[in-house]
């Protein structure tokens, strides 16, 4: 069985940093691309960006890069995403998601729930 | 690279059929058979209903469809349930430095 595990809701201070992560279970982890996806408490869905576990290629939407970082390690399965100053606008709830080169995204993890406030 | 549009609420009774759009640009929904739908229960991750524009993955009741045409993309919810009550998000691959756009979001609502 195919799962995206994410690891647990964070509550951090702005400028703090934190990485959370994405396990990929149930299937070749090199195989498929990992994204990141926001959502902000009661908005639609973002694509930020993307992750080839295989060589670690990344690419990032506009909004997003150079604010966050994505990164995996294929010896344990894991995706990460993090962030070395975060901001209050960060808090969000955060998935991953699986897919091939092209959507669609059809497996994705149960969500990490960002909160930054002083 | 800007959301695809889609309506903000669709409503229907159960049993009705119901489509909701989703517009984007010949560089995406237009350009490309990627375009898929997403459901959303509220405090859930989301799960995909439609893949390349018509398939359906398998567990995903026959109730749901999928269509284009040109810049517009459509899903039609038949024979309404009380269970389909969610948010529903298109998405599509551009030709962008973006790979990847998702829809404004709809909110489906079951009278």
């Amino acid at each position: 069985e195919v799962q995206l595990v994410q690891s647990g809701a964070e509550v951090k201070k702005p400028g703090e940093s934190l990485r959370i992560s994405c396990k990929g279970s149930g299937y070749s982890f090199t195989s498929y691309w990992i994204s990141w996806v926001r959502q902000m408490p009661g908005k639609g869905l973002e694509w930020m960006g993307r992750i080839d576990p295989s060589d670690s290629y990344t690419n990032y939407s506009p909004s997003f890069q150079g604010h966050v970082t994505i990164s995996a390690d294929k010896s344990i399965t894991t995706a990460y995403l993090q962030w070395s100053s975060l901001k209050a606008s960060d808090t969000a709830m955060y998935y991953c998601a699986r897919h091939s080169g092209y959507p669609p995204f059809d497996y994705w993890g149960q969500g990490t729930l960002v909160t930054v406030s002083s | 690279q800007s959301a695809l549009t889609q309506p903000a609420s669709v409503s229907g009774s159960p049993g009705q059929s119901i489509t909701i759009s989703c517009t984007g640009t010949s560089s995406d929904v237009g350009g490309y058979n990627y375009v898929s739908w997403y459901q959303q229960h509220p405090g859930k991750a989301p799960k995909l209903m439609i893949s390349d524009v018509s398939n359906r993955p398998s567990g995903v009741p026959d109730r749901f469809s999928g269509s284009k045409s040109g810049n517009t993309a459509s899903l039609t919810i038949s024979g309404l349930q009380a269970e389909d009550e969610a948010d529903y998000y298109c998405s599509s691959y551009t030709s962008s430095s973006t790979p990847y756009v998702f829809g404004t979001g709809t909110k489906v609502t079951v009278l």
